[in-house]
């Protein structure tokens, strides 16, 4: 299957830093991106959909003004956490559908995720 | 998009067949049944999708009940690897995100 891959793994950072995390389709086309965050023991959270060269859509409760998403190209989004504090610490997920069939059945891929502790 | 509900644990002995049910009765005629699993602190895997028909690939076999209100993923020969969390996800064909629930956590035990 497609790969998607994420960097870093995992990040420390300093609380009221920033930290931005990476997620790369590395061999097809994604125009729109999606970011979940995990907590232990709990499942994934759908935090926004990152679109291709257009601002992103964030669900309900996720402050925009704190995870900055950037998705310029068709291979790349981005999402930084903006002067993280301990509560941020969290396993950030990115995944990418393509789409270049036009289908929309296709299966989403997923980065392997990055583990934040903020201390 | 539907809801589904899965029980929160299995377990299942090495070797044999680990039958995972989903239910999804509020599921509407375009959404598809997809299945993931997550092994721990790894991001999720895909296994399998199908919107009627059941299907089968390398991982996993795919049945659909006749009225779409349920689903079991079966892993036919499961070994400790296949222990991690699955997710039943349905989804309609228009937009591409996916509504992660609780999952199961499969336990393959030897």
């Amino acid at each position: 299957g497609a790969v998607v891959s994420q960097h870093p793994s995992r990040v420390i950072c300093k609380s009221g830093t920033s930290v931005k995390i990476e997620c790369r389709s590395l061999d097809f086309q994604a125009t729109t991106m999606f970011w979940y965050r995990q907590f232990p023991k709990q499942s994934l959270m759908l935090m926004a959909t990152s679109n291709e060269g257009s601002k992103a859509t964030y669900e309900q409760g996720v402050e925009k003004d704190k995870f900055l998403i950037n998705h310029a190209s068709l291979t790349l989004s981005t999402l930084t956490v903006t002067s993280a504090h301990p509560e941020d610490s969290s396993f950030y997920i990115c995944s990418a559908r393509d789409t270049s069939g036009g289908s929309g059945s296709t299966e989403a891929f997923f980065g392997q995720g990055t583990r934040l502790t903020v201390v | 998009d539907a809801k589904t509900t899965q029980p929160p644990s299995m377990d299942c002995a090495e070797g044999r067949a680990a039958n995972l049910p989903c239910n999804h009765s509020t599921i509407s005629g375009n959404e598809y049944v997809y299945w993931y699993r997550q092994i721990h602190s790894q991001g999720p895997q895909y296994i399998i999708h199908g919107l009627k028909n059941n299907e089968t690939n390398e991982m996993a076999s795919l049945i659909i009940t006749e009225d779409r209100k349920s689903s079991t993923l079966i892993l036919p020969h499961a070994t400790l690897r296949d222990t991690a969390v699955y997710y039943c996800i349905v989804k309609d064909n228009q937009g591409g995100k996916l509504i992660f629930g609780q999952g199961t956590e499969l336990s393959v035990k030897p």
